[in-house]
């Protein structure tokens, strides 16, 4: 159990739709990162969210955005849905700046879109 | 450029030793990591280890990294059917806490 909980689990949405997937980060975590695993794929960066901003951002174009709350959770939005959206998307939780260099993850939201 | 590449199958008898390879690239790694999925389910982390180390151990687990060859090893000593499941090296740099993960290997125990 790793604190970092994800919802909703599991979502389907149609071509075209917009999404929003949710996630509260481990007490004491001030960093969330979100990943896009394809099936069969290793998990890809998609942005990081430190102190409500965003600290990077992979190789995903604008319509992929997100936010970050003053307690730490965040939200990624997709919009304009596309069928290669299909993917389980995991955020991650950690301290950035503290000792521990550890990378929590959720149980990740699996999104279907057809 | 980074990339981290794994192979992709491995098979084992219960109780023997497993060893998942792991290359990656970027000579600034800082972190690398060992990751483990089982079906339908979220990443978690086994262990890592910073890259001025040679060697990691953690109760069954034994890391080693080659730093010169950029060649990372996760040794999981008796081998049970519950470690049934994909493994994911995965590195970071310093102050920035993204992870590029391997495709994953992915270990079959057999009883």
């Amino acid at each position: 159990e790793t604190g970092v909980t994800q919802s909703p689990t599991h979502l389907i949405k149609t071509r075209g739709q917009q999404v929003t997937l949710r996630c509260s980060s481990q007490s004491g975590h001030n960093t969330v990162s979100w990943y896009q695993q394809a099936l069969g794929q290793g998990p890809q960066f998609i942005f990081q969210y430190y102190r409500e901003e965003e600290n990077g951002r992979g190789n995903f174009p604008p319509r992929f955005s997100g936010l970050q709350f003053p307690n730490y959770s965040s939200e990624l939005n997709v919009n304009a849905l596309e069928l290669d959206d299909s993917a389980l998307y995991l955020c991650a939780s950690s301290l950035e700046g503290g000792p521990n260099t550890e990378a929590f993850f959720g149980q990740g939201t699996r999104l279907t879109v057809v | 450029g980074e990339d981290v590449e794994q192979s992709l199958f491995l098979s084992v008898r219960e109780g023997d030793s497993s060893v998942i390879n792991c290359t990656y690239t970027d000579s600034s790694s800082t972190y690398l990591y060992w990751y483990k999925q089982e079906p339908g389910a979220g990443l978690q982390l086994l262990t890592y280890i910073f890259s001025n180390m040679d060697m990691k151990q953690d109760q069954r687990l034994t890391v080693l990294l080659n730093k010169k060859d950029k060649h990372l090893s996760l040794r999981i000593a008796d081998t049970q059917t519950g470690d049934s499941a994909i493994y994911f090296c995965a590195e970071r740099n310093t102050g920035f806490q993204k992870l590029v993960f391997g495709t994953g290997t992915r270990l079959l125990v057999s009883p």
